[in-house]
């Protein structure tokens, strides 16, 4: 069965310091992936596409086929970055069929 | 400003009450979503539309019944409110899987 695991609710880290957010996936086919973050009561953003291998706001997530794995890494933090951060799956290749498969989410605490 | 919308923005009701929520997409996308966020922040979606046409239907109660009057238009109707519907609704949008959402109804039913 499709699923995407993220095992921490909450990751707290001081400014500065760097971040590693986990996201493990269960997927037959070839996994299409990505990271959303929703900052405090907004809407969910895109923040990564594994397809586009972008960088923005200095995250970066490498697809691990072997560990089923996208990990979202920045190397130094900032308190902006204070969010809470899904990782999805997505179930179909961009047709209509394509639906999202949320994992639980990590609630990212930067502190000062 | 091009963006997913969806009206309205808060939404407090009774058990038992009828209530819709709109959600209009300015995008050209051609599939529409909704997603159901839980008070434990679980994302769960709902409802697919392409075209205005059904095409994912997550064994949600039929008290929910989407409907899409045109391809830019996805709304939900919810029947006989219950206390459990409580939750925060957010509308999305796709072109390519790539899904915009918007900024999400906080229904609450006391």
């Amino acid at each position: 069965a499709q699923r995407v695991t993220q095992p921490e609710k909450l990751l707290s880290v001081f400014k500065g310091a760097p971040v590693e957010l986990k996201c493990n996936y269960s997927y037959s086919g070839s996994p299409e992936l990505f990271w959303y973050v929703q900052y405090s009561r907004q809407r969910l953003q895109l923040l990564l596409r594994h397809i586009s291998r972008e960088s923005i706001k200095g995250f970066t997530a490498d697809l691990n086929k072997g560990e089923t794995s996208f990990h979202l890494k920045k190397p130094f933090a900032q308190e902006e970055d204070s969010a809470m951060y899904y990782c999805a799956l997505g179930d179909g290749y961009g047709g209509a069929t394509n639906k999202l498969i949320f994992g639980t989410g990590t609630l990212l605490a930067v502190q000062p | 400003d091009t963006a997913v919308s969806q009206t309205p923005k808060y939404l407090v009701t009774q058990m038992g009450n009828d209530k819709s929520i709109k959600c209009e997409q300015n995008l050209g996308h051609d599939t529409m979503y909704w997603y159901k966020q839980d008070s434990k922040k679980f994302l769960k979606i709902m409802f697919s539309y392409n075209n205005k046409e059904l095409i994912i239907n997550e064994t949600v109660p039929n008290r929910f019944s989407p409907k899409s009057p045109d391809k830019a238009h996805l709304n939900l109707h919810i029947n006989s409110l219950e206390l459990g519907d409580s939750a925060v609704y957010f509308c999305a949008s796709s072109p390519d899987g790539t899904q915009y959402f918007g900024p999400g109804t906080r229904l609450l039913v006391l």
